[in-house]
């Protein structure tokens, strides 16, 4: 039972373009979520959070939108670079237990 | 600073054979985590410690698996009669004290691969 889905399993944006990531959960008590990207025999790298008591976070060149009545998250990267290709994860938790999405993978082409 | 490591990278083993995984958490960080990739998914949680203790080890498959945080730094995470099913990622995470909506910091993996 997947609580956390990316139903995007793949997405190619030209450079420079916006990248739009999205990421759907199920469990009302999630309270945080985040974002994490992830480069081949590498770990997962920290990008951006959002708490529930907010609907948007920026950083940089990436904002995460939070629509908590319709239980979704998106990424926006703009302008995207070629260095943002990568296989990106959201998760959400309610506390130390972090669920996470299968990822998606983003294909920046110059 | 240096990041959370694990060791070893890479582990191939045989179906029945006993394996353990290392994970040396960011210096200071109280809270260590561990979570299993496999293809094509998200990470899965498994663990968490706080401090020596495992405050939640909900997420372990079966008996097999077992981990230990002694000293409250590095963890050890150990699986006994190992099945083809447990080849994945296993990924190991700390964050300073584990408190509410605190982030967590990934190390790079251990590739573990049973034959």
């Amino acid at each position: 039972d997947q609580q956390v889905k990316q139903n995007s399993p793949s997405l190619s944006v030209q450079e420079g373009r916006i990248s739009i990531l999205n990421c759907d959960y199920t469990n009302s008590m999630f309270d945080y979520f985040l974002w994490y990207k992830k480069y081949p025999a590498e770990g997962p790298t920290f990008l951006i959070s959002i708490s529930s008591i907010k609907d948007k976070n920026e950083d940089g060149r990436f904002t995460v939108f939070l629509n908590k009545s319709a239980k979704h998250l998106s990424l926006h990267i703009v302008p995207s670079q070629p260095g943002d290709s990568a296989v990106y994860f959201c998760a959400a938790s309610p506390f130390h237990k972090f669920y996470f999405g299968s990822g998606t993978k983003l294909n920046v082409k110059p | 600073g240096a990041g959370v490591s694990q060791t070893p990278s890479n582990k191939v083993t045989e179906k029945g054979k006993y394996v353990e995984l290392r994970c040396d958490p960011i210096s200071g960080h109280t809270a260590l985590y561990w979570y299993r990739q496999s293809l094509g998914q998200g990470p899965e949680f498994l663990i968490y410690f706080q401090g020596t203790g495992a405050a939640d080890d909900s997420g372990l498959p079966n008996d097999r698996f077992f981990a230990v945080r002694p000293e409250g730094s590095v963890s050890t995470l150990k699986i006994q009669r190992t099945e083809r099913g447990d080849s994945a990622v296993y990924l190991c995470a700390s964050s300073p004290t584990g408190a509410y909506q605190e982030t967590q910091y990934f190390g790079p993996g251990t590739r573990l691969l049973v034959l």
